[in-house]
């Protein structure tokens, strides 16, 4: 069946350093991408999306590619802030509506 | 809109009680959905409705555990009786179409804890 697996965290930065979190899926079809945040305490958030190859989805310094030939969906931000720490989860919903979350990185960024 | 809503945000009870969790949808959605999020398991897919109705119900874990839409505004997910293993944070969530392109919204959770 479809699966998403993400780097394992957690991740601890420094502020303005660069961050990757790595998301590979498999799936049947063609699905969309999608990373959620979630922060302490809280529900998730709907970060950024992808609905088709090559896309690139985009938010709040965040960006990831939807690239179908390595199935990756990596998520990168060019100088994280200490209020960007949280888990974030990668996903992807079928054909038939079902999302299918990675396991979640925790990021911790130290000023 | 108010976004997703869920009551209540925590609930705290013993081994064997009945336990409801609620959940209003965004308005005008179609598709509500329940997941279970636990550390060791992650963020599971219980149960969907379309349009009030049950559509995919395998990831209920067991008897114990029921869902319902009345109407378009409302659902219940229940557990009946409560056991410690259930205690999880449980998200609702709502989405206009089944379409692969179309966002889930995510209520706040329901931190439960069975003692």
């Amino acid at each position: 069946g479809d699966s998403v697996t993400q780097m394992e965290g957690p991740v601890t930065l420094s502020e303005e350093a660069f961050l990757t979190i790595n998301c590979t899926y498999t799936a049947t079809g063609y699905p969309s991408l999608f990373w959620y945040v979630q922060y302490p305490g809280e529900g998730l958030q709907l970060l950024l999306k992808a609905t088709k190859a090559d896309d690139k989805g985009s938010n709040k310094g965040f960006e990831a590619t939807y690239r179908k030939e390595t199935t990756s969906f990596h998520l990168e931000k060019g100088s994280v802030q200490v209020s960007d720490s949280a888990v974030y989860f990668c996903a992807l919903r079928d054909q038939g509506g079902k999302l299918i979350f990675g396991q979640g990185t925790e990021l911790s960024v130290k000023p | 809109d108010a976004g997703v809503i869920q009551s209540p945000r925590h609930e705290v009870t013993e081994m064997g009680q009945e336990v409801t969790l609620r959940c209003k949808p965004i308005s005008g959605h179609d598709y509500l959905f329940w997941y279970r999020q636990t550390m060791m398991r992650g963020l599971e897919l219980l149960i969907y409705f379309n349009n009030n109705v049950p559509i995919d119900d395998s990831g209920m874990p067991e008897d114990r555990f029921s869902a319902k839409m009345p109407n378009a505004s409302f659902s219940t997910l229940k557990i009946q009786p409560s056991e410690p293993r259930d205690s999880a944070v449980y998200f609702c969530a709502s989405s206009f179409s089944r379409y692969s392109t179309d966002t889930q919204y995510f209520g706040p959770g329901t931190r439960l804890t069975v003692l």
